[in-house]
């Protein structure tokens, strides 16, 4: 299993450009959500998803947007980039038990900056 | 924040020496995580402890949860160089099926 995958590691965006991060999982986890990490703070939630057709926001969504064609795939859409968007994106997924969270898998992060 | 705090925010210790990080929260959870984050890298699952639970044990990791005090505690014995990271706590909040992370402690391990 390639576990959580995201795409791309690094990037250079200009202010008012839009761009998509990909976040991809095998372990077939019902639960997926989008995280950001400014330096030096913990992790923010910008949006997640508890299956696929099925989005909610987070802390942070304003700025983003998700969708959740499959259970695999979990794209994290920029509509017009800031220099206040640059960061470090996680994906991460889990397994739901009823209504229960559980241990979180997360992907190596993308890094991106806004000129 | 609104789901709590952590502290301290930074703990330097000697190498073998205890460490103990503490997570508070202020609405009903769960479930809580810890996580430990290598600079630069994501995050590692380390122990997830429920709401019903009081105490949970992974190898050198001890996790302690008080509901009534809204608070957990993460312990680390016999400190070594390679536990040098971030350890952040994540609450799942009652009701709700997100996972909410505080700002983390910074650990570092002296040789």
């Amino acid at each position: 299993n390639a576990g959580v995958t995201q795409t791309p590691k690094f990037q250079v965006l200009k202010t008012g450009q839009s761009m998509t991060l990909q976040c991809a999982q095998d372990m077939n986890h019902e639960y997926m959500s989008w995280y950001r990490q400014d330096p030096g703070m913990g992790l923010r939630l910008i949006h997640y998803s508890v299956g696929a057709g099925i989005t909610d926001q987070g802390e942070v969504p304003n700025g983003y947007n998700v969708s959740r064609s499959t259970t695999e795939d979990f794209p994290l859409r920029l509509l017009s980039a800031a220099p206040s968007q640059t960061s470090v994106y996680f994906c991460a997924s889990s397994y739901l038990s009823g209504t229960r969270n559980n241990e979180q898998f997360f992907g190596p992060g993308t890094r991106l900056t806004v000129l | 924040s609104q789901q709590g705090e952590e502290d301290p925010q930074a703990l330097s210790i000697q190498e073998g020496e205890n460490a103990t990080m503490n997570c508070s929260y202020k609405t009903s959870i769960n479930n809580l995580q810890w996580y430990r984050q290598n600079s630069g890298r994501g995050l590692v699952h380390l122990i997830l402890i429920r709401s019903n639970e009081r105490e949970k044990h992974s190898g050198r990791l001890r996790v302690t949860l008080d509901t009534s005090k809204k608070s957990s505690s993460l312990l680390i014995t016999a400190s070594r160089a390679a536990d040098t990271a971030s350890y952040f706590c994540a609450k799942v909040i009652q009701g709700a099926q997100k996972l909410v992370f505080g700002q983390g402690t910074r650990l570092t391990i002296n040789p």
